[in-house]
C-alpha cells in the first residue's frame, strides 16, 4: 500500500503557484520523498526528491516539514502544460526498491 | 528523453492467447521495471530486474513472467491472457547511484484482452 495521502484533485490558475500537499506521517528516517507526474496517458516523469532539506530544481521546489511527516510540491508559475496527475512517493535508499504509486493528485491548471 | 521504447504500442488479443511485450533501452541502465496502470489506480509494479538474468516479483506478479537475457531488453509475458490483464503497461529503467533512484518511463503499451 502507498504510504502517502494526497488530495484527489486541485485547481490552479495559470501563472499562479501550485502547492500540492502530501502526508507521509509514517515515513522512516532513511526514506526519501519523491515526486513524479503523469501528463495525460504518458509515462510518469520524475520531478524532484528530498530527504529532509528543502530542494529546488528547474521544475519545482520541495518543502519537507521539520518532522518529515508531510511535504509540499511547489510549481512556482503553473502553466497549462502542468495539468497532470502528481504522485508523492516515499522510498528507502536501496537501489532495488520499487516505487509504490498511490492515486496521486489531479492538478488542473486553468487559463 | 531517456532512450526507452516499448513494443507493441497497442495490442488487442483474445483470452487464453500468449502475449509478449518488449521493453528496449539504449541507456545501458542496470534496473528495469514493468508496471501496469488501471483506472482508479496508480501504477503497480509487476516485475523488475536488477541485471541480466536477475529478476524479482513486484506486487501484482501473478499471471506474468519476465525475462532479461540482454541488458537492453526486458520482456513481459502473459502466458495465457485474461480479461483482467487488460491494462496499460509501462516499462521503466533506472541507474541508481547511491541513494538516488530516478526512474525513466517508456511511452506505454495499451493491451486489450477480449
Amino acid at each position: 500500500d502507498a504510504k502517502t495521502t494526497q488530495p484527489p484533485s486541485m485547481d490552479c490558475a495559470e501563472g499562479r503557484a501550485a502547492n500540492l500537499p502530501c502526508n507521509h506521517s509514517t515515513i522512516s528516517g532513511n526514506e526519501y520523498v519523491y515526486w513524479y507526474r503523469q501528463i495525460h496517458s504518458q509515462g510518469p516523469q520524475y520531478i524532484i526528491h528530498g530527504l529532509k532539506n528543502n530542494e529546488t530544481n528547474e521544475m519545482a521546489s520541495l518543502i519537507i516539514t521539520e518532522d518529515r511527516k508531510s511535504s509540499t510540491l511547489i510549481l512556482p508559475h503553473a502553466t497549462l502544460r502542468d495539468t497532470a496527475v502528481y504522485y508523492c512517493i516515499v522510498k528507502p535508499p536501496y537501489n532495488t526498491d520499487k516505487l509504490i504509486f498511490g492515486t496521486g493528485t489531479r492538478l488542473q491548471v486553468f487559463p | 528523453d531517456a532512450g526507452i521504447t516499448q513494443s507493441p504500442r497497442h495490442k488487442v488479443t483474445e483470452t487464453g492467447t500468449p502475449v509478449t511485450l518488449r521493453c528496449h533501452q539504449t541507456e545501458n541502465h542496470r534496473y528495469m521495471y514493468w508496471y501496469r496502470q488501471d483506472p482508479g489506480h496508480g501504477l503497480r509494479l509487476i516485475h523488475y530486474s536488477y541485471g541480466v538474468k536477475d529478476t524479482d516479483k513486484g506486487e501484482v506478479s501473478d499471471g506474468y513472467s519476465v525475462s532479461r537475457s540482454k541488458t537492453e531488453d526486458f520482456l513481459l509475458t502473459l502466458e495465457s491472457a485474461t480479461s483482467s490483464q487488460t491494462s496499460v503497461y509501462f516499462c521503466a529503467i533506472s541507474e541508481a547511484s547511491g541513494d538516488y533512484n530516478e526512474q525513466f518511463f517508456g511511452p506505454g503499451t495499451r493491451l486489450t484482452v477480449l
